[in-house]
């Protein structure tokens, strides 16, 4: 089975400082991975994916994430934070051919303040 | 492009009425889901599709039916609402299990409030 754990519910930054945000999966064959970010009262938009090519992904915005096999872990960062990076961000592994027909797994999110 | 469109975007509704809410995709996708947000619960699955005339559970179903009558609808209904059902609905689609990678695209969502 899989699951998706993101290891901090709040980060808060100043702008101009790097981000990080940490999440760490648990699967059973080879994942696909995702961040996805929700801007308030907004739907989710994808930010970035890795699909087992290359495990440095960038997406857009300046986000990007390294795949880690050996830590179980994808962790997305942005050398400098902006202020309209203030989000929530969720990590989502996918459920695969098993399960709920290719489902994806929701991590609990991680809001992302940004200091002036 | 209209990608994914939910309605209604807001509703309250009182414990007990139904109520239906539909989700319309313009991309052809063959799969729909519907989530629920919950704060610090992330999103949870409650039924999804992998076809026209087809759904399934998923991880929280109870006190929800879904339809799949047209391909690019899919319409999730409460027969008896419930305080608990409180929540931000979210519709997603994807073309299939084949084609890159597995992206989800998401509607705007629905706010829902039971009292």
């Amino acid at each position: 089975a899989q699951s998706v754990t993101q290891l901090d519910s709040h980060v808060s930054v100043s702008e101009g400082t790097p981000v990080l945000l940490r999440c760490n999966y648990s699967s059973s064959y080879s994942p696909s991975l995702f961040w996805y970010v929700q801007h308030p009262n907004k739907g989710l938009q994808l930010l970035l994916k890795y699909t087992s090519a290359a495990t440095l992904v960038k997406g857009i915005n300046g986000f990007e994430a390294e795949f880690k096999k050996s830590e179980t872990s994808f962790h997305l960062t942005k050398p400098s934070a902006h202020m309209s990076d203030a989000a929530e961000y969720f990590c989502v592994v996918s459920g695969g051919y098993g399960g709920s027909q290719g489902n994806l797994i929701f991590g609990k999110g991680t809001k992302l303040s940004v200091k002036p | 492009n209209a990608g994914v469109t939910q309605t209604p975007k807001f509703r309250v509704l009182k414990t007990g009425q139904s109520m239906t809410l539909l989700c319309a995709q313009d991309m052809n996708h063959e799969y729909m889901y519907w989530y629920r947000q919950d704060p610090g619960m992330g999103l949870r699955l409650i039924h999804y599709s992998v076809g026209e005339g087809t759904t399934a559970k998923g991880e929280v179903p109870d006190g929800y039916n879904v339809s799949r009558l047209k391909k690019q609808n899919f319409l999730l209904g409460l027969e008896s609402a419930a305080p608990s059902q409180t929540s931000v609905y979210f519709c997603a689609s994807r073309r299939n299990l084949h084609s890159g990678a597995n992206v989800l695209t998401f509607g705007a969502g629905s706010r829902l409030t039971v009292l």
